[in-house]
């Protein structure tokens, strides 16, 4: 089965501080995404990648950054962390093209509370 | 460009009675649709998914979803509920083709079952 796996469930941070989270999948998915969860709003894409050192916006990526540096694991920053911020973050994966339909592979999220 | 709709944010229902979750979309080409479930404190999980094919899609827990072009609809259904099916349910589309394929997420409906 594949994993993915985020490495905090919870979190609580103070304003401005910077807030990495970290995301690793074990089944050589060639994209990885960020998504952010807020009651009434259901998922938003925040940033994804398509492959190593690569990476695109989604709809909502003020105020965040990524990386990927190794195909299995992609980082969420956030460089200065803002109330506004607090919500549930989701890792996920997929497959790309053909050899998937996109189908995405779902981590536990990471709950992130921003005082 | 397309979008997702879930027009139920809640449905409340007892158990062992029935359940249909309504899920609308557009979009202006051909597209994958996928209903995904969401258990308390938990990352989200495939439920089901229509690719081609028969328009009837049975996933996993008892669920099905029937596929409606004419009606750009993916209703998500279940003869008889447990309370172990309490759990918030969402709806998405990826198109088929064309670089990379975004996934787009409707709200959320969260299913309450009643014992």
């Amino acid at each position: 089965d594949v994993k993915v796996t985020q490495s905090s469930r919870y979190l609580v941070k103070r304003t401005g501080e910077k807030v990495f989270l970290e995301c690793v999948q074990d089944m050589d998915h060639e994209n990885m995404f960020w998504y952010r969860q807020d009651p009434g709003l259901g998922l938003r894409l925040i940033y994804f990648s398509y492959d190593v050192k690569m990476k695109e916006k989604g709809d909502i990526p003020e105020g965040y950054s990524v990386s990927r540096e190794k195909k299995e694991r992609f980082s969420l920053i956030l460089e200065s962390a803002s109330t506004n911020q607090t919500s549930m973050y989701l890792c996920a994966s997929s497959l790309w093209g053909t050899s998937g339909t996109g189908e995405l592979f779902f981590g536990e999220g990471s709950r992130l509370t921003v005082l | 460009a397309q979008s997702v709709t879930q027009l139920d944010s809640q449905v409340p229902v007892f158990e062992e009675a029935p359940v249909e979750l309504r899920c609308n979309y557009s979009s202006s080409v051909s597209v994958y649709l996928f209903w995904y479930v969401q258990y308390p404190n938990q990352g989200l999980q495939l439920l089901l998914k229509y690719l081609s094919g028969s328009t009837l899609v049975k996933g996993i827990n008892g669920f099905e979803a029937e596929f409606n072009k004419s009606q750009t609809s993916f209703h998500l259904r279940k003869p008889s509920v447990h309370i172990s099916d309490t759990a918030e349910y969402f709806c998405a589309v990826r198109r088929r083709s064309g670089g990379y394929q975004k996934v787009t997420f409707g709200t959320g409906t969260k299913l309450q079952v009643i014992p």
